[in-house]
């Protein structure tokens, strides 16, 4: 069946810093993925989304490539703010699917 | 942007009371969700719904629980009976489905916390 693998619980990282979350994924058809943020007593809400291979998407500084080769679809900033600390979710869908499925999730703390 | 709300944002009740938790989707969307997440840590998905039925829950969806939305009203997760493992937060969510693409981005609620004691 179809999954979605983040490998990182907790990320910490001084501001300034560079950031990649990983998210990989299993699915026999072809993939939509999302890459959502919650931060801390808020509503999940969209950073990027993809369904073209090899073709970058970016959203206030964030950006993801989708790779069907590998299946993945790694979330990447240059510069990470204090405003950035906040739980990151990948999430995948297909058109044969009924809903999204989500990742682990991975925790972004972002220090001084 | 578009808003999902969701009532109450929190809720503590004795086990094995009943509770509904409500849902106003974003106008003129199609699909409806419930998800659940503990603790902050994994949205679990619960059940969807389309055109007044359901169309896929998971194994978390306990015959306890019930979706419905009566007339264009609120979308709504009834528990009954509740037990201890149903605290959670429980996000409402929806989405468009434009051309019938169930591939478009969800728009989330706030959560509607509850805790059963």
């Amino acid at each position: 069946g179809d999954s979605v693998t983040q490998t990182e619980g907790l990320v910490t990282l001084t501001k300034g810093l560079p950031v990649m979350l990983n998210c990989t994924y299993q699915t026999t058809y072809s993939p939509f993925l999302f890459w959502y943020v919650q931060h801390l007593n808020e509503a999940p809400k969209l950073l990027l989304k993809s369904s073209t291979d090899n073709k970058r998407t970016e959203h206030q500084g964030f950006y993801a490539t989708l790779h069907k080769s590998s299946s993945s679809f790694h979330l990447q900033k240059s510069s990470v703010q204090l405003s950035d600390s906040a739980l990151y979710f990948c999430a995948l869908t297909h058109n044969s699917g009924t809903y999204q499925r989500f990742g682990t999730g991975t925790k972004l703390q972002v220090v001084p | 942007g578009p808003k999902v709300l969701q009532i109450p944002s929190h809720q503590i009740i004795d086990m094995g009371q009943m509770v509904t938790l409500n849902c106003d989707p974003v106008s003129n969307h199609l699909y409806f969700y419930w998800y659940k997440q503990i603790l902050g840590q994994q949205m679990e998905f619960l059940v969807n719904f389309y055109n007044g039925k359901v169309m896929e829950k998971s194994k978390l969806f306990k015959d306890q629980f019930s979706v419905e939305r009566p007339d264009g009203s609120y979308f709504t997760l009834k528990i009954q009976p509740t037990a201890l493992e149903d605290s959670a937060v429980y996000f409402c969510a929806s989405s468009s489905g434009l051309g019938g693409r169930i591939t478009g981005q969800l728009y989330f609620g706030e959560g509607s916390k509850l805790t059963v004691l």
